[in-house]
């Protein structure tokens, strides 16, 4: 089955700077990779996705590359801001018919002012 | 639209005893789930639920079980509690298109067994 590993666990940048989180996953069946922001004792929700057959994809500061030769993915927030503090999860899904996402182990951003 | 509501947000239950978790939601999605989050440990695939009357087990099915009347409920069903169930549990759904789409949670439900 699917495995997908994200790092760092944690990262902390100051407010401004650039925050890069990466992850790789197993199976080369997987064709789609949604990240998830989680707040403290609240919800994941989606902040942006990438299906296999896109590279990039822009969202005003955030924006995700996949590489698909190499099965990796990562996420890049720019001009971080406080309220980016959070939990980010990366997932992948492989076309099995059913979103059983396999989400990896998340990272802690902590922006500070 | 409330979206995917889950009840109770709190709950604390002695070794042994059982209890349902209910999870419902008003978005008319064919694809709902259930995942339990432990730290340093992302979220696992418990059951998940492709329409009323289909389930299936997830990657952590062990001590849960779960059923699905109607579209709108998945309730998870934990039969005799054990202190390894202590968890955040979320519920999502997701819509049934051809291509992957997002999948909604709801707010979580805390347990603590002890």
């Amino acid at each position: 089955g699917e495995n997908v590993e994200q790092h760092p666990s944690t990262l902390s940048v100051q407010e401004g700077d650039s925050a890069v989180i990466k992850c790789t996953y197993s199976d080369s069946a997987s064709n789609y990779f949604p990240w998830y922001k989680q707040e403290l004792g609240k919800r994941p929700q989606l902040i942006i996705d990438i299906r296999s057959n896109v590279g990039e994809k822009k969202d005003q500061r955030i924006a995700v590359t996949l590489n698909k030769t190499a099965k990796h993915f990562s996420l890049h927030i720019t001009e971080t801001q406080p309220e980016d503090s959070a939990v980010y999860f990366c997932a992948a899904i492989p076309n099995t018919g059913f979103q059983k996402l396999v989400f990896g182990t998340g990272t802690r951003l902590l922006v500070s002012p | 639209n409330a979206g995917v509501t889950q009840t109770p947000k709190f709950q604390v239950l002695k070794t042994g005893q059982s209890m349902t978790l209910q999870c419902a939601q008003d978005m008319n999605h064919e694809y709902m789930s259930w995942y339990r989050q432990d730290p340093g440990m992302g979220l696992r695939l418990i059951h998940y639920s492709v329409g009323a009357g289909i389930t299936d087990q997830g990657e952590v099915p062990n001590g849960y079980n779960v059923s699905r009347s109607t579209t709108e409920d998945f309730p998870l069903r934990l039969l005799s509690a054990a202190p390894s169930q202590t968890s955040v549990y979320f519920c999502a759904s997701s819509y049934s298109g051809e291509m992957n789409t997002e999948a909604f949670f709801g707010q979580g439900t805390r347990l603590t067994v002890v």
